[in-house]
């Protein structure tokens, strides 16, 4: 496809369970971020990857949250322990590089029940 | 620290009407890239503008038009002869220019009704 692609759209889960949320970047795009929007919210960043690398993990809020992107193109974000207040949408973004201006996905809606 | 902020929670108006949406940033950043993003209902953010902090120059792209001003750290859009496609949420953010990757920080976003 030519855009981002995030999967599922939807993820209903209860809470204590484990969800892991999929990202198919930009064919070729090397940066790809994590964002995170409440409702009535602007996206937070979570996390950005270079590569296979995580460049800068500084919005990941605690450590029930970890993301990998194993061999530079898709990534996946992983919540252990999901808690009511992780329900949000969560968006990725990928740029050619991370100067570059960042394209946007679908985002995938989690609620934790 | 980085804040951007959008007093402007709601607008309404009438197809046809021009309107602006403000902008108010803060950062101790001596380069940084200010942003414009559109949110329609749809949910998928549309990118609309990035400047670098050191263009202060007004850019204009059709009907939308943006006026950056250092002295008082706005960057405010207009949307001139608005349309009821132009109903969204639009979304203000900052982000330091010097990282090598862009660290966004978005405001809380402004609601455009446009009421054909």
């Amino acid at each position: 496809g030519a855009g981002v692609s995030q999967t599922p759209s939807n993820k209903v889960t209860e809470k204590g369970k484990y969800v892991e949320l999929r990202c198919d970047p930009i064919s070729g795009h090397t940066a790809l971020y994590w964002y995170r929007q409440s409702l009535g919210q602007g996206p937070e960043f979570l996390i950005y990857f270079q590569g296979t690398g995580a460049a800068d993990d500084s919005g990941l809020p605690n450590d029930r949250f970890f993301a990998v992107r194993p061999e530079g193109s898709v990534s996946t974000l992983k919540i252990q322990r999901t808690e009511r207040g992780d329900s949000a949408v969560y968006l990725c973004a990928s740029s050619s590089s991370g100067r570059d201006e960042q394209f946007f996905g679908p985002g995938t809606r989690l609620t934790v029940l | 620290a980085q804040k951007v902020t959008q007093a402007q929670t709601e607008i309404s108006v009438v197809e046809k009407e021009d309107v602006t949406l403000d902008c108010v940033y803060e950062t101790r950043d001596t380069t940084y890239y200010l942003f414009w993003y559109k949110q329609p209902p749809s949910g998928e953010l549309v990118f609309l503008i990035r400047r670098n902090s050191f263009d202060e120059q007004n850019e204009i792209s059709g009907r939308y038009s943006w006026n950056f001003q250092k002295s008082t750290s706005s960057f405010n859009f207009t949307i001139t002869a608005s349309q009821v496609v132009d109903s969204a949420v639009y979304f203000c953010a900052l982000s330091e220019a010097g990282r090598g990757y862009q660290k966004v920080t978005f405001g809380i976003g402004t609601k455009l009704q446009v009421i054909p």
